[in-house]
């Protein structure tokens, strides 16, 4: 079986470009979540999808960023206009029930 | 509000010795989880348990052993006869059911290498 997949693994952008990063859930699973971590620091919870639902949005930082999940399958991250604040490694998870999260392998930002 | 801290931020050890992993917690919830993960120098997140906060059993898996006492509010790790595999970045995570769903806080993590 698959795992969480997730891409770009690496993506440098400039200030104010835009990045969209994705992630594909285990299959079956239907909550994923949006985890970040930014310079060396603990891994912060972003927002959390039931199916193609926002359960809880409450870690998202600003306005800039925007998480969709299309038809309850893969989501996608955007962050528009990226900042240099927004450097860090970004994990997707996926889950059956929640309890035991799955992780991705993460996708590297760096913004110059 | 919910906290994990990890205050070993980075612990060196030779193969063989026994290393634990230390993490204390805060939270409100009578109700909770505890994780620990490990992330390989490849990068992804890999899940070696959770526990629940009724049973405070300690844990066994091969050389891998957890010791949970809610009267310290702690959920330590400890590797026995390390091995070079065992090198990564440790992280302990905990959610909240009541208050947080199951959304995860994690402490910052504790960088070990076993050294040859």
């Amino acid at each position: 079986e698959a795992g969480v997949t997730q891409f770009p693994s690496h993506s440098v952008i400039e200030k104010g470009q835009t990045v969209t990063l994705r992630c594909d859930p285990i299959s079956g699973h239907d909550n994923l979540y949006w985890y970040r971590r930014v310079m060396g620091k603990e891994i912060k919870f972003l927002l959390h999808f039931v199916k193609e639902s926002k359960q809880d949005e409450s870690g998202m930082p600003n306005n800039r960023f925007l998480a969709e999940r299309t038809g309850g399958t893969y989501s996608t991250l955007k962050v528009q206009p990226a900042e240099l604040e927004d450097s860090g490694v970004y994990f997707c998870a996926s889950s059956i029930r929640g309890y035991e999260q799955y992780f991705g392998p993460g996708t590297r930002l760096t913004v110059t | 509000a919910q906290k994990v801290t990890q205050a070993q931020t980075e612990i060196s050890v030779v193969e063989k010795e026994d290393v634990t992993l230390d993490c204390v917690y805060e939270t409100r919830d009578t109700t909770y989880y505890l994780f620990w993960y490990k992330q390989p120098p490849s990068g992804e997140l890999v899940f070696l348990i959770r526990r629940n906060s009724f049973d405070e059993q300690n844990e066994i898996s091969g050389r891998y052993s957890w010791n949970f006492q809610k009267s310290t509010s702690s959920f330590n790790f400890t590797i026995t006869a390390s091995q070079v595999v065992d090198s990564a970045v440790y992280f302990c995570a905990l959610s909240g059911l009541e208050t947080s769903g199951s959304r995860l806080t994690f402490g910052e993590g504790t960088q070990l290498t076993v050294n040859p």
